[in-house]
């Protein structure tokens, strides 16, 4: 099964800092990625799929690259409705789809 | 709009049996293939299985195969998930979720509490 390292698990931040978490395959996914934000007792969203490609409605200070094995979300410059847990997630495995751990963006 | 409304969750016994249900509406549910996700308290996200958009094609998590069975019907536009032999670890907030790959549409889950 393709596993997926987030890295860090957790970082503390403030409003207008640039954020940069990373998820790491453990074998070539392509772009098969995608990456979901979660706020407390609510369902994911997702932000970014195919690795870049940013959803409909989600504001452009998030950003998604990468490819292969090595993979980066970037939030450009924080806001406050950004602090919330952020999950990556592989589809190239049709099979068994996988989440990364989870990155917690906490307020500095 | 895309609704997704799950339900079924309760408080069951070690070695019982639950099934949950999803019910989908505005969209055409038989052209997706549907998930289920789970989250323990307090932990990340785990997928559990996956139907394809006729369900003739099913996938499971190893954490659930061979216990868990995923089904729906297209006529209901409702999706299912039979748990059976529960276990503690079974205990967990249940989405289901729309869409190949990257699930676009969650629900907002049912909780599911697997304790003697």
């Amino acid at each position: 099964a393709i596993q997926l390292t987030q890295s860090p698990s957790s970082l503390s931040a403030s409003v207008g800092d640039r954020v940069t978490i990373t998820c790491r395959a453990s074998q070539d996914i392509r772009s098969a990625l995608a990456w979901y934000q979660q706020k407390p007792g609510k369902a994911p969203n997702l932000l970014i799929s195919d690795a870049s490609s940013l959803e409909r409605g989600v504001p452009s200070r998030f950003s998604g690259s990468g490819s292969g094995t090595d993979f980066t979300l970037t939030i450009s410059s924080l806001q406050p409705e950004d602090f919330a847990t952020y999950y990556c997630q592989q589809f190239h495995s049709y099979e068994e789809l996988t989440f990364g751990g989870g990155t917690k963006v906490e307020s500095k | 709009e895309v609704q997704l409304v799950e339900s079924g969750g309760v408080v069951v016994q070690p070695g019982g049996s639950l099934r949950l249900s999803c019910a989908a509406s505005g969209f055409t549910f038989d052209e997706y293939t549907m998930h289920w996700v789970r989250q323990a308290p307090g932990k990340g996200l785990e997928w559990v299985s996956l139907i394809s958009w006729d369900g003739g094609s099913t996938e499971y998590a190893d954490s659930v195969k061979g216990r868990f069975t995923i089904s729906r019907d297209n006529t209901k536009n409702c999706l299912y998930l039979q748990m059976n032999s529960l276990r503690n670890e079974d205990t967990a907030l249940y989405f289901c979720a729309k869409g190949v790959g990257a699930p676009h549409h969650w629900g907002q889950g049912t909780l599911v509490t697997v304790s003697s």
